[in-house]
């Protein structure tokens, strides 16, 4: 079946540490991948988008992240983690015919 | 400048009522989404419409029906609304690379 995978449903890190978040998806084709985070009671701010071209892709807030192909994934890293970084992120996949899926979500918490 | 705008932001409303929830995007993009997110944060597509044009309807009951009266708009109007319906449902504009600009929600609480 088709999916996007995120299969830590939370993760909690320390301030200052490195954070890596999962995303695998299964489709036929690559498809568009995006990485979203939702801050508590607010809408969906885009992170960083993957269509084609160099693999890693670097986006806001300092946040980058790697797209293999061969293991179908699309992670997401920060090399540091602030205290306001403490959100939900959503890893997403876009189809032709403007299908649009989103993963189940990892919440983060960041410890001070 | 609000790129998309959602109104209400909070809806509380008696199971068996009707209601609309509107979204209005000044991006001048030709499709829009409606979006459902439940209590455990699951996000799942309900409707697209691209230049006033359903495309996309997903598994929803029919008392759900969107409206879009130009493509600046996409309205969501509920009849007799259930408990399940209680949920925070998002409005979407999709770029011409497809990416996704999402309104801040309309949390609906049905008692």
């Amino acid at each position: 079946a088709q999916s996007v995978t995120q299969p830590d449903i939370h993760i909690t890190v320390s301030e200052g540490a490195s954070l890596e978040l999962r995303c695998n998806y299964s489709y036929g084709a690559t498809p568009y991948l995006f990485w979203y985070v939702q801050s508590p009671g607010q809408g969906l701010q885009l992170l960083l988008k993957y269509f084609s071209g160099d693999t890693l892709v670097q986006g806001i807030k300092g946040f980058e992240a790697e797209f293999k192909r061969s293991q179908s994934s699309f992670n997401l890293r920060k090399p540091s983690v602030h205290w306001s970084d403490a959100a939900e992120y959503f890893c997403a996949v876009g189809l032709t015919g403007n299908q649009f899926y989103f993963g189940t979500g990892t919440s983060l918490t960041v410890i001070p | 400048d609000t790129a998309v705008s959602q109104t209400p932001k909070y809806l509380v409303t008696q199971m068996g009522n009707d209601k609309s929830i509107k979204c209005e995007q000044n991006l001048g993009h030709d499709t829009m989404y409606w979006y459902k997110q439940d209590s455990k944060k699951f996000l799942k597509i309900m409707f697209s419409y691209n230049n006033k044009e359903l495309i996309i309807n997903e598994t929803v009951p029919n008392r759900f029906s969107p409206k879009s009266p130009d493509k600046a708009h996409l309205n969501l109007h509920i009849n007799s609304l259930e408990l399940g319906d209680s949920a925070v449902y998002f409005c979407a504009s999709r770029s011409s690379g497809a990416e996704q600009f999402f309104g801040p929600g309309t949390r609906l609480t049905v008692l």
